[in-house]
């Protein structure tokens, strides 16, 4: 049972530089979101997917991109990093009942440096 | 704009205690309240989950109790091990789609 994984881990950019976040689920989840958590902060919604092909806006998401080409997979981009993007990014599958779990990969530290 | 807050941002208390860790929300209509248990660089483990429309949920040594009309949760940790040190978050679901309002955590440590 693999549940949410994510690719990488760890990551360290430099400023300007782009990357993509790989989030990858097994459960057959419809719900997929992408959630950025800061030292002394709860996690904040970035962007979330409600079925395959679909994206919408969460609470931060300026400077990131995301897409859903597959139900499975959920990519988090960074087009031009910044410092200010440095966190630990979270992402979490559900099914499509409003009141059901959501499952948590095991996060990526991203600094930008 | 639904806000999370949980008190005490962190608690140290030696091994054996009863605990209550506290979260409120301030807009009362939430799908469910769930709370996880984060430890240092690890992801986020899902304790309880509470429905909108039940009181409390149980497992093992942990309690949790939901009061939607006054905005409030407790999370009731019984005879506290050191194995129970970690952050423990509460989140909401409101606005539909499961999407979760976190609060900034209550970081425990238990010790021996």
């Amino acid at each position: 049972n693999a549940g949410v994984t994510q690719t990488p881990k760890f990551r360290v950019l430099k400023t300007g530089q782009s990357m993509t976040l790989l989030c990858a689920q097994d459960m057959n989840h419809e719900y997929m979101y992408w959630y950025r958590q800061d030292p002394g902060m709860g996690l904040r919604l970035i962007h979330y997917s409600v079925g395959e092909g679909t994206t919408a806006k969460g609470e931060v998401p300026d400077g990131y991109n995301v897409s859903r080409l597959k139900k499975q997979n959920f990519l988090l981009g960074l087009e031009s990093a910044a410092p200010s993007q440095t966190s630990v990014y979270f992402c979490a599958s559900s099914t499509v009942l409003d009141s059901t779990e959501a499952f948590f990969g095991q996060g990526t530290r991203l600094t930008v440096v | 704009k639904q806000e999370v807050t949980q008190i005490p941002a962190a608690l140290s208390v030696p091994e054996g205690e009863n605990l209550v860790l506290n979260c409120s929300f301030t807009d009362s209509a939430i799908y469910n309240l769930q709370w996880f248990r984060q430890d240092p660089g690890k992801g986020l483990t899902s304790l309880l989950l509470i429905q909108s429309s039940q009181r409390e949920q149980t497992s093992g040594r942990l309690n949790a109790s939901l009061d939607k009309s006054s905005g409030r949760s407790t999370l009731y940790i019984a005879a506290s091990q050191p194995g129970d040190s970690a952050t423990y978050l509460c989140a909401v679901s409101s606005g539909g789609y499961n999407k979760l309002i976190f609060g900034a955590g209550t970081r425990l440590a238990v010790h021996p």
